[in-house]
């Protein structure tokens, strides 16, 4: 049981640029979720899934795109990164009523 | 829309004494969670605590305890008997009682002194 697991650590891109951040979970949570971190501030919702084949927009969902194909993985696509998008970004899945985080992506955009 | 206030940039307390941390909230929904995490400087979310607003009682998990005034929408966060490994950025959050579509506030860094 791994948790909640991330690839990569650590992305640096130049503007323009698309890549997947990856997410996995092996304890079939249903409910997972991606957030942001910028600088001084806490996590924002970007996008999640309350299911295989089920996504909605959170709070700041421009330039992100997701998919939720199997219960396990729940990839987030940045189709042409910007510089606004230098951020943490974490992945989450829900167990009972509490979200737990992955240990995060830092992404930095030329 | 839900919002969620932490006044405090900053917070010092003194090793094996008590410290508050205070989280304020607002939204319409009668239904909904309120949870602290805790971000060492090593970057991960460590969940702490969660108190579902028709909950009686006030939530506790070990050192942890949260102080939820309904009335006056707080949703404080006690850590007693602080230790050196507290110091860290702390963050209160609400969403559904789910645990579903958190709004996290600004956080607070708590600095525990020996």
């Amino acid at each position: 049981n791994a948790g909640v697991t991330q690839t990569p650590k650590f992305q640096v891109l130049k503007t323009g640029q698309s890549m997947t951040l990856q997410c996995a979970q092996d304890m079939n949570h249903e409910y997972m979720s991606w957030y942001r971190q910028d600088p001084g501030m806490g996590l924002r919702l970007i996008h999640y899934s309350v299911g295989a084949g089920i996504t909605d927009q959170g709070e700041v969902p421009n330039g992100y795109n997701v998919s939720r194909s199997t219960t396990e993985d729940f990839p987030l696509r940045l189709l042409s990164a910007a510089p606004s998008q230098t951020s943490v970004y974490f992945c989450a899945s829900r167990v009972g009523g509490t979200q737990y985080f992955g240990p995060g992506t830092r992404l930095l955009v030329l | 829309a839900q919002k969620i206030t932490q006044t405090q940039p900053g917070m010092f307390v003194q090793e094996k004494e008590a410290v508050t941390l205070d989280c304020t909230y607002d939204t319409s929904d009668p239904s909904y969670g309120l949870f602290w995490y805790k971000q060492p400087s090593s970057g991960e979310m460590i969940f702490l605590i969660y108190q579902g607003s028709y909950d009686q009682q006030n939530a506790t998990e070990g050192r942890y305890s949260l102080n939820f005034q309904k009335a006056r929408k707080s949703a404080n966060l006690v850590i007693s008997a602080s230790q050196l490994g507290d110091s860290a950025m702390y963050f209160c959050a609400m969403g559904e009682t789910s645990g579903s579509r958190l709004t996290f506030g600004e956080g607070t860094q708590l600095t525990v002194n020996p």
